[in-house]
C-alpha cells in the first residue's frame, strides 16, 4: 500500500509562533494530499485538499491565511500553521487517495498551543 | 457536512465476542468505507464497498450494505483485545473525491 510518513508526532509550541507540518509519500507520487482535522473523540474534519504545483482548495470555513499549505513536489506536502493559539490545538493528519479510491493516512501530529 | 452516523458512539465487549457497529449516511454514494484508528495515531482503511454490492468478507470482518436505507453495518467476529479502537465509516459520494466521515464508534474489548 501507499505509505504516507507525517512529522512530527507531536509539538507544542508558545502561543504566536508558526509550526510546520510535513507529509512524505515514501513509495508512490502523490499529486494530491488532504489536510484532515480531529478533537478529541470527534470525526475527521477536511480541511484543505493539496495539489502538487498549485493552490490548495480549502474547505468552507477555513482560514487560508491561517493554514499554510505547500505541495512543490510529488512526494511532500507541509502544513504550516500561522501565529497559533490554543484553539488550535489539534491532530493533524494528511492522507492520500490512490487510483483505488481508499485512503492511506499519515500518523497524524498532536499539536498542542500553549 | 457530516455523512456518515456511526452508533453505537462506544460498545464494551468481551474478547470473543462478535461486535457490530452501524452507519447510516444521507446522500447518494458510490462506494463506502470502514477505517481504524488506534488512539493517537492516523485511520488505517479496512473494508470498501461499493453501492452496487451488499454484503462484503475480509477475514474476521463482515460488511454489509442497505443502499435502500441508506446504512451500512461492520461486523467483527471473534473479537480480540487488540480491536480496541475507533472504528468510522466514510462515505464517498463521487463529488471531488472526498470522503466524509462520521463521527466513529469507540470500541473496547476486555480480555
Amino acid at each position: 500500500g501507499a505509505v504516507v510518513s507525517q512529522h512530527p508526532s507531536r509539538v507544542i509550541c508558545k502561543s504566536g509562533t508558526s509550526v510546520k507540518i510535513e507529509c512524505r509519500s515514501l513509495d508512490f507520487q502523490a499529486t494530491t494530499m488532504f489536510w484532515y482535522r480531529q478533537f478529541p473523540k470527534q470525526s475527521l474534519m477536511l480541511m484543505a485538499t493539496s495539489n502538487e504545483g498549485s493552490k490548495a482548495t480549502y474547505e468552507q470555513g477555513v482560514e487560508k491565511d491561517k493554514f499554510l499549505i505547500n505541495h512543490a513536489s510529488l512526494t511532500l506536502s507541509t502544513l504550516t500553521v500561522t501565529s497559533a493559539h490554543p484553539e488550535d490545538s489539534s491532530f493533524y493528519i494528511c492522507s492520500h487517495r490512490t487510483a483505488g479510491e481508499k485512503l492511506f493516512f499519515g500518523s497524524g501530529t498532536q499539536l498542542s498551543v500553549l | 457536512s457530516q455523512q456518515g452516523e456511526e452508533d453505537p458512539q462506544a460498545l464494551s465487549i468481551q474478547e470473543g465476542e462478535n461486535a457490530t457497529m452501524n452507519c447510516s449516511y444521507k446522500t447518494s454514494i458510490n462506494n463506502l468505507q470502514w477505517y481504524r484508528q488506534n488512539s493517537g495515531r492516523g485511520l488505517v482503511h479496512l473494508i470498501l464497498i461499493r453501492s452496487n454490492e451488499r454484503e462484503k468478507h475480509s477475514g474476521r470482518l463482515r460488511v454489509t450494505l442497505d443502499t435502500s436505507k441508506k446504512s451500512s453495518s461492520l461486523l467483527i467476529t471473534a473479537s480480540r483485545a487488540a480491536d480496541t479502537a475507533s472504528y468510522f465509516c466514510a462515505t464517498d459520494s463521487g463529488a471531488n473525491s472526498k470522503l466524509t466521515f462520521g463521527k466513529g464508534i469507540t470500541l473496547s474489548v476486555r480480555p
